[in-house]
């Protein structure tokens, strides 16, 4: 049973307009959320995080938006760059909630292709 | 400074044969995680040490696999009696202080094909 998903494996996006990657997630005890981005043959790379207390973080051109009722997150990127093509990774975690402490579950990934 | 390092970048085994997969973490790092990512998924967690002791190693998919850490530091990763179903990135991630909200590190992973 997948906790984290992402439903779209791909996504393409048109140089300078947003791209907006979404994820879901259904067990209640996450309470840290990560986006992480992945070139090939690379491992994936941190790119901005969100606590449950919070709805929004902004970075730059990232900003996380967290909707714990819906238990849905959601990664805006503005405006995108060819640059940002990668796989982007959901992933959760919760203290407490198992022995591995920052444990992280992710997602299956979406492929983002921004084109110039 | 460097990063997580892990060797080889490419195993290929044969089905039945023992495979050794090391991971370097980034110095200082105490806590160590292994996550396994098959083809179109994301990375899965297998094993969790803090120093040199396994708190968690609930997402080892059975005694075929076993992990150490002897020293805190470097980790192998250890199959016994490969199985096609266990041809994998192998991800190695590290971080500072354990269960803190800490950004893991990734390294760029193993990956192993058994034929």
């Amino acid at each position: 049973d997948q906790q984290v998903k992402q439903n779209s494996p791909s996504l393409s996006v048109q140089e300078g307009r947003i791209s907006i990657l979404n994820c879901d997630y259904t067990n209640s005890m996450f309470d840290y959320f990560l986006w992480y981005k992945k070139y090939p043959a690379e491992g994936p790379t941190f790119l901005i995080s969100i606590s449950s207390i919070k709805d929004k973080n902004e970075d730059g051109r990232f900003t996380v938006f967290l909707n714990k009722s819906a238990k849905h997150l959601s990664l805006h990127i503005v405006p995108s760059q060819p640059g940002d093509s990668a796989v982007y990774f959901c992933a959760a975690s919760a203290v407490g909630y198992h022995n591995a402490g920052n444990m992280l579950t992710f997602g299956g990934g979406t492929r983002l292709m921004v084109k110039p | 400074g460097a990063g997580v390092s892990q060797t080889p970048s490419n195993k290929v085994t044969e089905k039945g044969k023992y495979v050794e997969l090391r991971c370097d973490p980034i110095s200082g790092h105490t806590a160590l995680y292994w996550y396994r990512q098959s083809l179109g998924q994301g990375p899965e967690f297998l094993i969790y040490f803090q120093g040199t002791g396994a708190a968690d190693d609930s997402g080892l998919p059975n005694d075929r696999f076993f992990a150490v850490r002897p020293e805190g530091s470097v980790s192998t990763l250890k199959i016994q009696r490969t199985e096609r179903g266990d041809s994998a990135v192998y991800l190695c991630a590290s971080s500072l202080i354990p269960g803190l909200r800490e950004t893991q590190y990734f390294g760029p992973g193993t990956r192993l094909l058994v034929l």
